[in-house]
């Protein structure tokens, strides 16, 4: 199994709704990453997370670490088609050298 | 703004050929990646340096090999290209080594990718 599992695999969402996208670890979180990836193409930093309860936004996008730090969640307000793509989130969990983890991604689709 | 340009957005290539895959980020950062990724399995290291002329494994680096002779430039090889390689092919950067106990971490700024195709 993967060690960085996220949910929902897939999303399609109407124009101008919120969302929620998930990423779990069995692990301790030392820094959480959120990436955007238009398909066929690399991926777009898009914030980091560090500390437990820590929560950034960008735009119309906000992500939080939970307090546990073993979680975070990525929140879309108002959804736009140039929303869609895959979002993935990466970890380091803490390994010997510098590795981030990336988990499986979150295909989200915008039906105008 | 950092940028991380990638040698080709897509190649084609037969079993056996040597391949090479550039990747030059501006920014002088420290570190660089090699990653491939693949449906269902996600994002997959298969080497990173963190200085010129250092090199570490990844996950996957069997069939790979990487040069990094200048700071911006980090080549991955694959000396003898198979068709279970056809894949995606991302190179990263970040600006140093991060200090979890100072939590001090770095992100890693993403090329655009390079599809290869081996028949």
């Amino acid at each position: 199994s993967q060690e960085l599992e996220q949910s929902p695999q897939s999303l399609i969402v109407q124009e101008g709704k919120n969302l929620t996208i998930n990423c779990t670890s069995s692990k301790t979180l030392y820094g959480l990453y959120w990436y955007k990836q238009k398909y066929g193409e690399g991926l777009i930093f898009l914030m980091m997370l560090q500390k437990g309860g820590e929560e950034k936004s960008h735009e119309k996008i906000t992500a939080k670490l939970d307090e546990k730090k073993q979680q975070s969640s990525l929140h879309i307000t108002a959804s736009q088609p140039s929303h869609a793509g895959i979002y993935l989130c990466g970890a380091d969990i803490g390994t010997s050298y510098d590795k981030v983890i990336f988990g499986p991604g979150t295909s989200l689709s915008v039906i105008p | 703004d950092v940028k991380v340009t990638q040698s080709s957005r897509y190649l084609v290539k037969r079993t056996g050929e040597k391949v090479f895959l550039e990747c030059v980020q501006d920014m002088d950062h420290e570190n660089m990646f090699w990653y491939r990724q693949d449906p269902g399995l996600g994002l997959r290291l298969i080497y990173f340096s963190y200085d010129v002329k250092m090199k570490e494994k990844g996950d996957i680096p069997e069939g790979y090999s990487v040069s990094r002779e200048k700071k911006e430039r980090f080549s991955l090889i694959l000396e003898s290209a198979s068709t279970n390689q056809t894949s995606m092919y991302l190179c990263a950067s970040s600006e140093g080594m991060g200090n979890i106990a100072g939590g001090l971490l770095y992100e890693q700024y993403f090329g655009p990718g390079t599809r290869l195709t081996v028949t």
